[in-house]
């Protein structure tokens, strides 16, 4: 069974520093997404990640992923108020269609 | 608009009190999913559907039941619902297989979620 583990689950950060958030996953995927989601919104998809070492990037978000370690990152830059959302990582299993969540993480970001 | 509609947005029901929630795909999508959002939980797969005729189960699935006699609709159905059931729940549709690239056509588009309530 697939298990996607999101690190940490709450973030709270000073606008212009940098930090790490980070998606464990269980079993050898097909391809990674990460999803940005404010209060009592829906999904907005920000990146696929579709092999070994692919890097994305939009604005002051850079995603990667190693699938040897079965791990991805969302690494934030320069941090911003408006990047304050809950933001999930998703994988599916490789040869499949589900789609298995982490648990989110909180980012708050203050002035 | 390529989008994925879901009704109604906000429901109030009581414990046993059946009730429908709607979900529709302009995309042409195979594939559709329904989930259920909890604090903590991330979003749970509840039940899926690969084409007309074809659901199953995801993790979640006691206390909901689902029907695709149309590729565009996959309504979820509570039977009974009990206070358990009070979630945000979310619909989502893909084409099927691997596809790269960005837009409606590649990836998973989501509903705007249903908040529902048990009482």
């Amino acid at each position: 069974e697939l298990k996607v583990e999101q690190n940490p689950l709450f973030l709270s950060m000073q606008e212009g520093k940098n930090y790490t958030i980070y998606c464990n996953y269980s079993t050898t995927s097909d391809r990674l997404y990460w999803y940005r989601q404010d209060p009592g919104k829906s999904l907005e998809s920000l990146f696929v990640l579709l092999s070994n070492g692919a890097v994305k990037q939009e604005g002051r978000l850079m995603a990667s992923l190693d699938t040897k370690a079965r791990l991805s990152t969302l690494h934030i830059t320069a941090a911003v108020h408006d990047l304050s959302a809950t933001y999930f990582c998703a994988v599916v299993i490789q040869g499949a269609q589900k789609l298995v969540f982490g648990q989110g993480t909180r980012l708050t970001i203050n002035p | 608009e390529a989008q994925v509609t879901q009704n109604p947005r906000y429901l109030i029901t009581v414990t046993g009190k059946k009730l429908t929630v709607t979900c529709s795909q302009n995309m042409n999508h195979e594939y559709m999913s329904w989930y259920r959002q909890d604090p903590g939980l991330g979003l749970r797969q509840i039940y899926y559907s690969m084409n007309v005729e074809v659901t199953d189960k995801g993790d979640v699935p006691e206390g909901y039941k689902v029907s695709r006699k149309e590729k565009r609709n996959f309504p979820l159905i509570l039977e009974s619902p009990s206070p358990n059931q009070t979630s945000l729940y979310f619909c989502a549709s893909s084409l099927l297989g691997r596809r790269t690239g960005e837009g409606p056509n590649y990836g998973y588009t989501f509903g705007s979620g249903t908040r529902l309530t048990v009482v």
